[in-house]
């Protein structure tokens, strides 16, 4: 039973272009939520997905966009890259909401220089 | 605003004895509160959660206690392993939208 699996696990990009992310859910999980962890925080929510919509939102700018999938895989897009956006990615998947026990992904490590 | 701190960033603790890793609040908003571990390039585990109405919730080694008159949880690791090295992390989650907020992480250094 394959988990969260998250790609690529690294990216470099530099300031001002866009970049996507990749999420497949734990099977059986229908909620995929994204987190972004800053070196020495803890990580803070993005958004949620489920049933392909957008179900919430954390205080994160509209350059921050995602979708989610028919088979509940989901990207995260990031438009106009800043210097500030270089962090850990993370995806969490569960089934149905509300659900606190998440399941998460190794990450993508996004550096924009 | 940090409303969920973890004031000590490391912990270093000889192997058996006791683990305690703290976690203040300071919404009153939360209904759940949970902690994961996190290992070197892994992604958070959930480990043990506690609603609200209750003080204490066990599992195995496993113990967090909540103090909601002081705004404080608390995660008991008896006896710990070395195994248990790792980042911890305390989060909350609002009843209103049921938002999940983190602390800051705190690493446990298990000694043999």
């Amino acid at each position: 039973d394959a988990g969260v699996t998250q790609s690529p696990t690294h990216l470099i990009k530099t300031r001002g272009q866009q970049v996507t992310l990749r999420c497949s859910p734990k099977s059986g999980h229908d909620t995929v939520s994204w987190y972004q962890q800053a070196l020495g925080q803890g990580p803070q929510f993005i958004f949620q997905y489920y049933e392909e919509e957008e179900r919430q939102r954390g205080n994160f700018p509209d350059r921050f966009s995602g979708h989610q999938f028919p088979n509940y895989s989901s990207e995260l897009n990031v438009n106009a890259l800043l210097l500030g956006d270089s962090a850990l990615y993370l995806c969490a998947s569960s089934l149905g909401q509300p659900n606190e026990k998440l399941f998460f992904g190794s990450g993508t490590q996004l550096s924009v220089l | 605003d940090q409303q969920v701190k973890q004031n000590s960033p490391s912990l270093s603790v000889q192997e058996g004895r006791i683990s305690i890793l703290n976690c203040d609040y300071t919404n009153s908003m939360f209904d759940y509160f949970l902690w994961y571990k996190k290992y070197p390039a892994e992604g958070p585990t959930f480990l043990i959660s506690i609603s609200s109405i209750k003080d204490k919730n066990e599992d195995g080694r496993f113990t967090v206690f909540l103090n909601k008159s002081a705004k404080h949880l608390s995660l008991h690791i008896v006896p710990s392993q070395p195994g248990d090295s790792a980042v911890y992390f305390c989060a909350a989650r609002k009843y209103s939208n049921y938002q999940l907020i983190w602390g800051a992480g705190t690493k446990l250094i298990i000694k043999p």
